[in-house]
């Protein structure tokens, strides 16, 4: 049982480029969303998909990109990467209302 | 909206000594679920602790603790017996229970860091 994966785990960019962070998840699990942590700020909700082909805007969803195609794969697309975007990025599922989440091992990134 | 503060931006103690991490939130609700998780220096979100808002007893797992005081809106973490593997990142994070597109969200607060002074 994998849980949930995300890939890349580092990566760089340039300003201007576009990407794609990869997340997915073998629990059969609904929800998954995308969060943003930023020193001093905890983590703040990107987008989020209450199942296939359903997702919705977080709190600082400007810049990103979200399609949910598959109850297992969530990806997050940086359209044109920016600076203000260096962060660590964290995927995260649940089944049910009463259960924390299970959150992927994040992706540092760095856009310079 | 819902909010989570932690006012304690770092915490110290004492190996084998009892620390507790302090956390508030503000909410309309009354249904609803709180959790401690632990992020160590590997990054990975651990989930320490939860609580169902409608339980009036405090929430136990092993060396971890909660005091939850509903009226209050707070919802603290005892760390008992410290280890050198508790240091890390404590965040406290809340969760609608209404079944309403959307309320899946976790709202996080800024975080705590854990150092253990051996």
């Amino acid at each position: 049982n994998a849980g949930v994966t995300q890939t890349p785990k580092f990566q760089v960019l340039k300003t201007g480029q576009s990407m794609t962070l990869q997340c997915a998840q073998d629990m059969n699990h609904e929800y998954m969303s995308w969060y943003r942590q930023d020193p001093g700020m905890g983590l703040r909700l990107i987008h989020y998909s209450v199942g296939a082909g359903i997702t919705d805007q977080g709190e600082v969803p400007n810049g990103y990109n979200v399609s949910r195609s598959t109850t297992e794969d969530f990806p997050l697309r940086l359209l044109s990467a920016a600076p203000s975007q260096t962060s660590v990025y964290f995927c995260a599922s649940t089944r049910t209302s009463n259960y924390g989440y299970t959150f992927g091992s994040g992706t540092r990134l760095t856009v310079v | 909206a819902q909010t989570v503060t932690q006012s304690q931006p770092e915490m110290s103690v004492q190996e084998a000594e009892t620390v507790t991490l302090s956390c508030t939130y503000d909410t309309s609700e009354s249904d609803y679920y709180l959790f401690w998780y632990k992020q160590p220096p590997s990054r990975q979100m651990i989930l320490v602790i939860r609580q169902e808002a409608y339980k009036q007893q405090n929430a136990t797992e092993n060396r971890f603790s909660v005091n939850f005081q509903k009226a209050a809106k707070s919802f603290s973490l005892k760390i008992s017996d410290s280890q050198l593997g508790d240091a890390a990142m404590y965040f406290c994070a809340y969760r609608s229970a209404t079944s309403n597109f959307g309320n899946e969200k976790l709202t996080f607060g800024t975080g705590t860091r854990l150092t253990i002074i051996p």
